[in-house]
């Protein structure tokens, strides 16, 4: 089983609709978690952290699930600009080093 | 702030040739991380140091690679001899407390 798993993708959607993405992370203790976003031919970009009571940002929401050791990102009213990769990110704490893993991504693409 | 500077941003070379790709961290942060990200294999972290100390290089393929930081601010990855499976894009990241900013990339083909 991988590391950290997302959602294969792509998704298409009209602009406007709300979109959802999950990603699964396998170990346990895994401490802190990220939302990436990397546009085509561009470099990976911070696009919010996940906290644990959840938090949004505008018209998106990220949420976590420890339990099920589960994150997901929702966005709401969707534009042609949210178009990109969607990067899961989750980072472990072992002594004095961490160990940080990417997912895959999930490709959105938004059409008018 | 200028952000993760990388060079060069574009690469073209032949097998057996050696590269070298250069990174330059933001001010202030203390950690640097070598990716790379292909079509088929995503983004793999290559090595990561942590004040200028490489803490995990478990994901550097082989002997042919070898990354240095001889200052808080800088840092080379080394390729030789060059193969034309390494063309990808090599991403250097800082990182401050628990966010990583990346550089633009480094797009290495090798013919």
């Amino acid at each position: 089983r991988k590391e950290v798993e997302q959602d294969p993708g792509p998704f298409n959607v009209p602009e406007g609709a709300t979109v959802a993405f999950n990603c699964t992370y396998s170990n346990s203790a895994s401490q802190s978690f990220f939302w990436y976003r990397q546009d085509c031919r561009k470099e990976p970009k911070l696009l919010m952290s996940v906290y644990s009571s959840g938090n949004e940002d505008g018209r998106f929401t990220a949420q976590l699930n420890r339990a099920s050791q589960y994150i997901s990102l929702l966005i709401r009213d969707s534009k042609l600009s949210d178009s990109a990769t969607y990067l899961c990110v989750v980072n472990d704490w072992y002594s004095s080093a961490s160990k940080i893993i990417f997912g895959s991504g999930t490709r959105l693409s938004i059409r008018p | 702030d200028a952000g993760v500077i990388q060079s060069p941003r574009h690469e073209v070379t032949e097998m057996g040739q050696e590269v070298t790709l250069r990174c330059k961290l933001i001010s202030g942060h203390n950690s640097l991380f070598w990716y790379r990200q292909t079509m088929m294999r995503g983004l793999e972290l290559l090595i990561y140091f942590n004040n200028n100390v490489p803490i995990d290089d478990s994901g550097m393929p082989e002997d042919r690679f070898s990354a240095k930081m001889p200052n808080a601010s800088f840092s080379t990855l080394k390729i030789q001899p060059s193969e034309p499976r390494d063309s990808a894009v090599y991403f250097c990241a800082s990182r401050n407390e628990d966010t990583q900013y990346f550089g633009p990339g480094t797009r290495l083909t090798v013919l």
